[in-house]
């Protein structure tokens, strides 16, 4: 059974600081993995969507990476906004299956 | 890029009616589509997939007679929540997959019961 871990819990920065945002997995049979934002009340937005055979993707400020065979992928933001606040999950689909598998999420605070 | 549309976004209900909440595909097919329970601070619980023209699949300790599900078109799935309770008080999302977008999510419907 996939277990998804991710750290830290929470984190409160200045603005403009570089954020390093942690997700492990336990078991490495991944298709792909994707990380997403809520905001409070909110659905989800995907960030990212990292196939297994890829070893990271970047879209603007965002740069996630993957390590398959180590269980574990990071989401870098640069440059901090307080728009960046909100919870970022990580979320790998394993092989073979159809349903998402989410971490319990880093609540990110990011002060002007 | 994908786009999941999910109605109502809030909803207050009496104890012991039923509640509709509908998730729509705008611009792609999506033949299985999954919907999710969240209580506050807490990450997402899949509750039951659902596919097109077929039964849903519902994950341990979800009552399926409780929470109803249809999907009786390539588009549209819809949650109904019967006989709803307090304890049924939460947040609701629904999701479907398009390659190679991965998984897009609606924004959620929020129940409160009273």
């Amino acid at each position: 059974k996939q277990e998804v871990t991710q750290i830290p819990a929470a984190l409160s920065v200045p603005e403009g600081e570089n954020l390093v945002l942690n997700c492990s997995f336990t078991d490495s049979a991944i298709y792909n993995l994707q990380w997403f934002r809520q905001d409070p009340g909110k659905g989800l937005t995907s960030l990212l969507l990292i196939q297994s055979s890829q070893r990271e993707q970047t879209s603007g400020r965002l740069n996630a990476s993957l390590d398959k065979s180590s269980g574990r992928s990071t989401l870098y933001i640069a440059a901090s906004q307080p728009g960046d606040s909100a919870t970022y999950l990580c979320a790998p689909l394993n092989t073979g299956f159809q349903k998402l598998v989410f971490g319990t999420g880093t609540r990110l605070l990011v002060s002007p | 890029g994908a786009v999941v549309s999910q109605h109502p976004s809030w909803v207050i209900c009496k104890s012991g009616t039923s509640v509709k909440i509908e998730c729509r595909s705008l611009d792609f097919q999506a033949t299985t589509m999954f919907w999710y329970r969240q209580f506050p601070k807490q990450s997402l619980m899949l509750m039951a997939t659902s596919n097109e023209g077929s039964k849903a699949t519902y994950e341990q300790g979800v009552e399926k007679d409780k929470f109803l599900i249809n999907h009786a078109s390539l588009t549209l799935s819809t949650l109904t929540v019967t006989s709803a309770h307090p304890e049924d008080s939460s947040f609701y999302i629904c999701s479907a997959l398009q390659t190679p977008y991965g998984y897009t999510f609606g924004s959620g419907t929020r129940l409160t019961v009273v």
